[in-house]
């Protein structure tokens, strides 16, 4: 069975700061993994996916996430923090490709940005 | 556009009226599933389909029903819609869940 938690429901950093949202994962087999960020009044959008290739995975917009499978962890990175990244970001595994595999979602983390 | 559409996205209704919300993909996706989404719980997924006429429940199915007749489509039933219900829905598609979903822009749903 697999499961996520992201540490943080509520991340403030100041717009040039790093941004460090925390995700770790439990799973019985290989994972797959994902970052999703939800704009207010908007679906959520695919921000980046780890799929068992490089362990540092680049998405949109400047974020990048590093699968460390020794820490279970898959932790959402931003070196700048723009003001346009202010948003709700979920962390979610899946165990297998298969179309009969489930994706659990964690309880996501509200990224506000200081001015 | 490769997007994946529901209808409506607001509705307010009351206590024991039957509904549907619609949900429709463009990208002949196999994978279908229906999220709940409620304050500090995250995404919760009520049911998924994995093909025309094979669905299965999610982690909170109760009261909710679905169908797959048609690849493209998955609507979500509420036969007897009650308050607890009131939530944001979000349908979503995969060709396979290690892709990744694509998810519609939501429905927000009070039962009142």
């Amino acid at each position: 069975a697999q499961s996520v938690t992201q540490l943080g429901s509520h991340v403030s950093v100041s717009e040039g700061a790093l941004v460090l949202l925390r995700c770790n994962y439990s799973s019985s087999v290989p994972p797959y993994l994902f970052w999703y960020v939800q704009y207010p009044n908007q679906g959520l959008q695919l921000l980046l996916k780890y799929t068992s290739a490089a362990t540092l995975v680049k998405g949109i917009n400047g974020f990048e996430a590093e699968f460390k499978k020794s820490e279970t962890s898959f932790h959402l990175t931003k070196p700048s923090a723009h003001m346009s990244d202010a948003a709700e970001y979920f962390c979610a595994v899946s165990g297998s490709y298969s179309s009969a595999s489930k994706i659990i979602f964690g309880s996501g983390t509200r990224l506000s940005i200081r001015p | 556009e490769a997007q994946v559409t529901q209808n409506p996205r607001y509705l307010i209704t009351v206590t024991g009226k039957k509904l549907t919300v619609t949900c429709s993909q463009n990208m002949n996706h196999e994978y279908m599933s229906w999220y709940r989404q409620d304050p500090g719980l995250g995404l919760r997924q009520i049911y998924y389909s994995m093909n025309v006429e094979v669905t299965d429940k999610g982690d909170v199915p109760e009261g909710y029903k679905v169908s797959r007749k048609e690849k493209r489509n998955f609507p979500l039933i509420l036969e007897s819609p009650s308050p607890n219900q009131t939530s944001l829905y979000f349908c979503a598609s995969s060709f396979g869940t290690g892709d990744g979903y694509t998810f519609g822009s939501g429905t927000r749903l009070t039962v009142v």
